[in-house]
């Protein structure tokens, strides 16, 4: 499969916890976008990358987010002290340039 | 800011026709989206149109934008039960900068027999 990656599917941790997700885009792919979904909304975005460069952050992507994409292939996204307002789904998506982004199948969140 | 805004469910019977409704704030949009999302899955597209057109049609897809309403639909014709998803409909404006998408809330369609 050459689709979009995102690893794990579904972390279930405790309040104050770390959390990291991993994603994979299609290989061919300079631009990589996070977003971030909860229940019963739209898919909002969190920020994106061109090859290793973070260009645009979110305000949404508070202090506690960070993300990275070290050789401009695969990227993380870590959520430090975890809080419950933090469960949602993390989708990942990419994109050659401006052409139409490639959605993975996203990694729920649960903070209990 | 921007917004999107969509009505949150629709039913249909099986062979009628579907239409998700959707406005947008925006006036600078450059290109409207309509995506599907199935109960575990992704986001995929279905189809997309450029600011500049008024329709674009794609095998059972219709899609028609009016932009001085700041209103896109998309019709369905001939709905079948594998139709049943969430759509949703996306703006974005093109200025060098990303293609990030505004997303509206969702339409659940449900597909009755």
């Amino acid at each position: 499969d050459t689709g979009v990656s995102q690893d794990p599917r579904h972390k279930i941790t405790k309040r104050g916890q770390n959390v990291t997700f991993r994603c994979d885009p299609i290989s061919e792919h300079n631009r990589l976008y996070w977003y971030r979904q909860t229940l019963g909304q739209g898919p909002e975005f969190l920020t994106y990358f061109q090859n290793e460069a973070q260009l645009e952050k979110s305000r949404l992507l508070s202090d506690r987010f960070s993300a990275e994409r070290p050789k401009g292939s695969f990227s993380t996204l870590e959520i430090q002290r975890t809080e419950q307002g933090d469960s949602a789904m993390y989708l990942c998506a990419s994109s050659l340039s401006d052409g139409e982004l490639f959605f993975g199948e996203g990694s729920r969140l649960t903070v209990l | 800011g921007e917004d999107v805004e969509q009505s949150l469910f629709l039913s249909v019977r099986e062979g009628d026709s579907s239409v998700i409704n959707c406005t947008y704030t925006d006036s600078s949009s450059t290109y409207l989206y309509w995506y599907k999302q199935e109960p575990g899955a992704g986001l995929q597209l279905l189809t997309y149109i450029f600011s500049n057109m008024d329709m674009k049609q794609d095998q059972r897809l219709t899609v028609l934008l009016n932009k001085k309403d700041k209103h896109l639909s998309l019709r369905i014709a001939d709905t079948q039960t594998g139709d049943s998803a969430i759509y949703f409909c996306a703006d974005t404006i093109l200025t060098g900068g990303g293609n990030k998408l505004t997303f509206g809330t969702g339409t659940q369609l449900k597909v009755e027999l």
